[in-house]
This record gives C-alpha cells, structure tokens and sequence, in this order.
C-alpha cells in the first residue's frame, strides 16, 4: 500500500513559468513532509520541508504549500530555471518512528528553455 | 562540515555473488543511518536502519543484511546476489529531527 503518492510521473514546463508538482498522503500520521530533488546517478538532495503546523513554507524560488484536510502538499518552483530538470522526490515522516521517510515515487520534471 | 561517502560507485556483479557496499559519514557523532533502494522506474525504499553501533532495523525482507561495525560506518551485505538486487543504492544520515542526507549512491547491476 502506497502512502505516498505521486501520480504525475512526468512534468514539461516552459523555463520562466510556475512548475506545480503535486504529492498526496495517505496516513494521517504524518507530520513532516518533504521534497527531495534527484539527477541521473546522484544521491537526492533536500530541497525544503514543511511540518504539519504549517501550510506554506517558502525559501527561495521554492514553496511547499500542505492542505491537511485534503492530504495533499505541492511544490512550486518559480520561476522555473533548466537547471530545474531532474526527479523530484515527496517524502513523508511521523514524529518518534525513528525518523523513517516513507517516499513517493518520483515526478520528472523537465524545463524548456 | 558533515560529508557521507559511498563505495563503489558502480559495481557489477554475477548471481549468486556476494555484495558489499560501504557508506561512511565524517564530522559527526552517533548519527541515525539508513539504506535506501531505488530499483528502475520506482521510489526510493527504505532497506535498514541504525540508531547506534550494532543495533539494525530491517524494514523489509529480502536477500540483504546491514552491519553497523564502527559509529560511522554502515555496511549492506548479501552472501548470494539475485538478478532483483539491481538497483541505486543510497546511503543516508539524519542529522536533525526529520531532514536525512544521502550519499552519492552505488549502481548495482546483477548479471
């Protein structure tokens, strides 16, 4: 059973333009949520992360936007930048279960320049 | 500063071989480590886990087995690899409450 859930497996966006990429949850447990951005035979690398507590965290050109009722968070990245290209990693954890990540399986985002 | 290394970077292996992939971590003490698995066209799925030196969470059955020998050493093993153990394999540290860092990963083809 998936508790993670990244249904779009792909994502084209124009460089320049808002990218949305989208994640929903399943146990409602969870209570920190993260995005992991990952290049070809690399190691991810985090991105940004957002608690429960929260709705929106922002840094930078990166937003994380969580709507608990709706089990769903989503990731914007404006404007977006080629360099932007690469899978992009959701992932999920819940406070005193050693900290464990429960993974989606990846959107691809590619931008064009 | 922290810094997580990983060892080989790629490896190919018959089945039936045995496997050992090394992950360590420098500029820290007592870190929660994990090892991850990302098979071909899937996410990435947590294999193990350790909270300290000898002590290892299996998180799913399989052909593999971790060591924790040293604080900051993390070792995946098999005695006989199957052609299903392919996949990227990463290493991770928790340095905070939530937020995990990876190493640069293995390629583990099994031919």
């Amino acid at each position: 059973d998936q508790q993670v859930k990244q249904n779009s497996p792909s994502l084209s966006v124009q460089e320049g333009r808002i990218s949305i990429l989208n994640c929903d949850y399943t146990n409602s447990m969870f209570d920190y949520f993260l995005w992991y951005k990952k290049y070809p035979a690399e190691g991810p690398t985090f991105l940004i992360s957002i608690s429960s507590i929260k709705d929106k965290n922002e840094d930078g050109r990166f937003t994380v936007f969580l709507n608990k009722s709706a089990k769903h968070l989503s990731l914007h990245i404006v404007p977006s930048q080629p360099g932007d290209s690469a899978v992009y990693f959701c992932a999920a954890s819940e406070t005193g279960a050693n900290s464990k990540l429960t993974f989606g399986k990846g959107i691809t985002l590619s931008v064009r320049p | 500063s922290q810094t997580i290394h990983q060892w080989p970077a790629t490896l190919v292996q018959p089945v039936g071989s045995p496997l050992s992939l090394e992950c360590t971590v420098e500029g820290t003490s007592n870190p929660n480590l994990y090892w991850y698995r990302q098979a071909a066209g899937r996410g990435l799925q947590l294999l193990f886990y350790s909270v300290g030196i000898g002590q290892i969470s299996s998180e799913v059955p399989q052909n593999l087995s971790a060591s924790r020998p040293q604080d900051r050493q993390f070792i995946l093993s098999s005695k006989k690899l199957l052609l299903s153990d392919s996949g990227f394999y990463l290493c991770a540290w928790r340095p905070g409450r939530h937020e995990q860092y990876f190493g640069p990963g293995t390629r583990l083809t099994v031919t």
